[in-house]
């Protein structure tokens, strides 16, 4: 099964740029998306088909995918965006949800 | 607004079963590709099921699989999962959650339900 692989935490201080990285076997051919999910809430999405930001998502939050790498990048940190991240793939051959680890953003 | 809401959680003995439910608003549940993602106690998120637009495809994560059952009522346009042969492992936070594109994007996601395995 296909795995995708992010680094447990990440700290950044408050106005600084945070990247977050997952990185998978050809990830550059797959689609990635992105979710931030705050502590004891549910997960939203940030990030869909790599760069694509959902209505309502500050321009901040970006996204880029290739090679063995997709990295979700947020500008200018705030404190709000203190929260876990996950990034996930749709595996097509075996009709599956993949999703990584997570990483734990903290703003210092 | 496109809403999902869970219901069915709770506590439940170990080698039992439980059905969770999941109505939507704001979309017609009945035609679209579905998933269940759960996350347990202090983990990330683990992907379970999916069930295409039309039904006749589903899938689960190797985990679950002759275990749960992924269903979908359309009269009711409810999604449903059952939950069989429960064990310890099973504890979670059980997310339904709408499938997007061919790119499978998940959003919007439910609240969540809790599910607690244990005697």
């Amino acid at each position: 099964s296909y795995v995708l692989t992010q680094p447990p935490s990440v700290s950044v201080a408050p106005g600084k740029t945070a990247r977050i990285t997952c990185g998978g076997d050809n990830i550059g051919r797959k689609s990635v998306h992105w979710y931030q999910q705050k502590s004891g809430q549910a997960p939203i999405l940030v990030i869909f088909y790599d760069s694509d930001r959902p209505s309502g998502v500050p321009e901040r939050f970006s996204g880029s995918n290739s090679g063995n790498t997709a990295t979700l990048t947020i500008s200018r940190v705030e404190a709000g965006d203190e929260a876990d991240y996950y990034c996930q793939v749709w595996d097509s051959s075996s009709g599956q949800g993949v999703f990584g680890g997570g990483t734990k953003l903290t703003v210092l | 607004e496109v809403q999902l809401l869970e219901s069915g959680g709770g506590l439940v003995p170990p080698g039992g079963s439980l059905r969770l439910s999941c109505t939507a608003s704001g979309f017609t549940l009945s035609n679209s590709a579905m998933n269940w993602v759960r996350q347990a106690p202090g983990k990330g998120l683990e992907w379970v099921s999916f069930i295409s637009s039309s039904g006749g495809t589903t899938n689960y994560a190797e985990s679950v699989k002759g275990r749960f059952i992924i269903s979908r009522d359309k009269s009711q346009n409810t999604l449903s999962l059952q939950m069989n042969s429960l064990r310890a492992d099973d504890t979670a936070i059980y997310y339904c959650v709408k499938n997007n594109g061919p790119g499978g994007w998940f959003d919007p996601w439910g609240q969540g339900m809790v599910v607690t395995v244990s005697s």
